[in-house]
């Protein structure tokens, strides 16, 4: 019942390639974040956005992960060069303010060979 | 820096019996976090449980319950009366009490409840 599209579902990429994911955030929701889950179950936060403009991003974000949030468009994340270390569940989610916990999508799983 | 510590991995619960997950937090530079309950069913997305953004309340749903401590800077999710549909894995989190900031997650209790 989730109300966060994120698409693919699956990914598969080989090293070196790029790997883009989209994320379609609940309607009225201005702020989108993505997050990486790992095998061992841990999240890391990446980036998150308030309308079009980045809030915080980590320092692995700035270097082979870009993102946007562009107007009337899908926001997406893209790894410009994949590693086998990127293999992750990728979550985004949004949130209408800072009172509301974030609604989540259900992911894309990616599979770097 | 702040972070969240589920200390279990892994609960198996008969049915009927009480459950308690334990959640401490470390928020040295927030000060008074929101903190969440959010929980990944099989098969499903992660969905929010239940939230609490005021030291002592406690909130609940589902039947399950978690009291925001400040003291003891804990927030456990408990359940009197478990039933097999609550398995699944719980995250503890929590963010600043600002606009627009990240969660910081626990690693999950997966909780297995047998018949």
């Amino acid at each position: 019942n989730s109300k966060v599209i994120q698409t693919p579902r699956y990914l598969v990429k080989g090293q070196g390639q790029k790997a883009k994911m989209r994320c379609i955030p609940e309607k009225g929701h201005p702020v989108v974040f993505w997050y990486q889950q790992n095998k061992n179950n841990e999240f890391k936060f990446l980036i998150n956005f308030q309308n079009q403009e980045v809030l915080q991003q980590i320092d692995m974000t700035e270097k082979r992960f870009s993102a946007e949030c562009p107007s009337n468009s899908p926001c997406s994340l893209e790894i410009q060069s994949s590693e086998a270390g990127d293999s992750a569940l990728y979550l985004c989610a949004s949130s209408r303010d800072n009172n509301q916990a974030p609604l989540f999508g259900e992911g894309t799983r990616l599979s770097v060979l | 820096g702040d972070s969240v510590t589920q200390t279990e991995g892994q609960v198996t619960v008969s049915e009927s019996k009480s459950l308690i997950i334990n959640c401490t937090y470390s928020a040295t530079s927030i000060g008074y976090p929101n903190l969440f309950w959010y929980v990944r069913y099989p098969g499903e997305g992660l969905q929010l449980l239940l939230k609490v953004i005021t030291a002592g309340q406690k909130g609940s749903s589902r039947g399950f319950e978690a009291t925001y401590n400040k003291e003891a800077t804990s927030f456990h999710l408990q359940k009197a009366s478990v039933q097999e549909s609550d398995s699944a894995v719980y995250y503890c989190a929590l963010s600043a009490n600002q606009g627009g900031r990240a969660l910081i997650f626990g690693t999950g209790t997966t909780v297995s409840v047998s018949p």
